[in-house]
């Protein structure tokens, strides 16, 4: 398996645009998560998915932010209207509960940067 | 509340010192405990986990239930070993809690 894949790797965007950051979890993991990386907040979880459906969604910062996941092969965040607040990395990462360890695998993260 | 502190930001010395690198947690019950790794610019991934009790690149980190700690420790540091460092715990949910994370900076 290749891991969790990430897309875009970076986004360069103007404040007021949207701005949509993609994942594919690995293969037969179960739960999928997103957390925002900044230097002065560290490691945030926004929003996490069981079987895809969203579990705790109390993470994401406010209503600007979305995130899905149609089938248990992808899922997207989305900000609209993106705002300067908002560059950060967005990590997504993967879980297979069946496994017995609560161990998540992560992607290589999309850096974005709303200007 | 479930809750990891890693109460150093920034944590600098020199190669071939020892390295304590500091992580508390709160948690109610038997905590399953976490150290994950970020090179520069690179993904998050695990180090090690406190069931495996193993060491890996030299770092071993030992549950201490009576101060509620995790902390990980090399005897020497390398160079390579310069990286974000973050403590995680699984919280209610499935989900995983991280720390605030410590940026290690050995230097020659």
């Amino acid at each position: 398996d290749a891991g969790v894949i990430q897309s875009p790797r970076h986004e360069v965007t103007e404040m007021g645009q949207e701005v949509t950051l993609r994942c594919k979890p690995i293969s037969g993991h179960d739960y999928l998560f997103w957390y925002r990386q900044t230097m002065m907040r560290g490691l945030e979880l926004l929003i996490y998915f069981n079987n895809n459906v969203p579990i705790d969604d109390s993470g994401m910062p406010e209503d600007r932010f979305s995130a899905k996941m149609p089938n248990a092969s992808f899922s997207t965040l989305k900000i609209q209207p993106s705002e300067p607040r908002d560059s950060a990395v967005y990590f997504c990462a993967s879980r297979d509960s069946g496994t017995g360890y609560t161990e998540a695998f992560f992607g290589q993260g999309t850096r974005l940067t709303v200007v | 509340a479930q809750r990891v502190t890693q109460p150093e930001k920034l944590l600098s010395v020199f190669k071939g010192a020892p390295v304590e690198l500091k992580c508390n947690y709160s948690y109610s019950g038997s905590p399953e405990l976490f150290w994950y790794v970020q090179y520069s610019r690179q993904r998050l991934q695990l180090l090690l986990r406190h069931i495996s009790r193993e060491s890996i690149k030299g770092f071993t980190a030992d549950l201490n239930k009576g101060e509620t700690s995790f902390h990980l420790k090399k005897p020497f540091a390398q160079e390579e070993d310069s990286a974000m460092y973050y403590c995680a715990l699984p919280g209610k949910g499935g989900k995983l809690i991280f720390g605030q994370g410590t940026e290690l900076s050995v230097k020659p």
